[in-house]
């Protein structure tokens, strides 16, 4: 069935350093990729995506790539700062809309 | 802040009662999808609705059901509810219904079942 796994599951880096989170999907089909931040007792909020015929998409300190053929995406955060703390999930999603969710990384930025 | 908003934010009851979450949409939004976030599942589809009418169901329980009203605002029923319903959910609204449009999340309802 439909899968993704997100790895690591912990991550803790230094300030100013980079970050990368790795998902793999299962579904073939899956042409919608988010990434969304969720704050502790707070929804998971949207920040970056990158659709199937795009393969790298960057949006200031964040990016996201996406290897289609291996069905990998990875989100990478640069400069890393204190307030990049937080669970991040990725996602992937086919015509149908529905969200399947990896497990969540739990980003440690220590100053 | 998404523009979604969800009622109420916590929501403590007993097993085998039944319960109601509201969900309202950014506004223009047609879609909305409920999903259901807990420790040992994390975050799971469950049903969605768009315009009025159900479009997606995922692993919903048969005690759960959900509807979109007229002015676009949804419910989740939940009822017969076990300890194990314990968990946040969270309704997202999205502006169509093609799958590659963003889907932004509200900040969800906490729900324990004591």
């Amino acid at each position: 069935g439909e899968n993704v796994e997100q790895h690591p599951s912990t991550l803790s880096v230094q300030e100013g350093d980079s970050a990368v989170i790795k998902c793999t999907y299962s579904d073939s089909a899956s042409n919608y990729f988010p990434w969304y931040k969720q704050e502790l007792g707070k929804g998971p909020q949207l920040i970056i995506d990158i659709r199937s015929n795009v393969g790298e998409k960057k949006d200031q300190r964040i990016a996201v790539t996406l290897n289609k053929t291996a069905k990998h995406f990875s989100l990478h955060i640069t400069e890393t700062q204190p307030e990049d703390s937080a669970v991040y999930f990725c996602a992937a999603s086919t015509n149908t809309g529905k969200l399947i969710f990896g497990q969540g990384t739990t980003l440690q930025v220590k100053p | 802040d998404s523009g979604v908003t969800q009622t109420p934010k916590h929501l403590i009851t007993a097993t085998g009662q039944r319960v109601t979450l509201r969900c309202s949409p950014r506004s223009g939004d047609l879609s909305v999808y409920w999903y259901q976030q807990s420790l040992d599942q994390g975050l799971q589809f469950l049903i969605q609705y768009y315009n009025g009418e159900e479009r997606a169901k995922g692993n919903i329980l048969e005690r759960f059901s959900a509807q979109q009203f007229p002015d676009l605002h949804s419910e989740l029923n939940l009822s017969s509810l076990e300890l194990g319903d314990s968990a946040l959910y969270f309704c997202a609204s999205q502006p169509g219904g093609r799958s590659y449009n963003e889907q932004f999340f509200g900040p969800g309802t906490r729900l324990t079942v004591l």
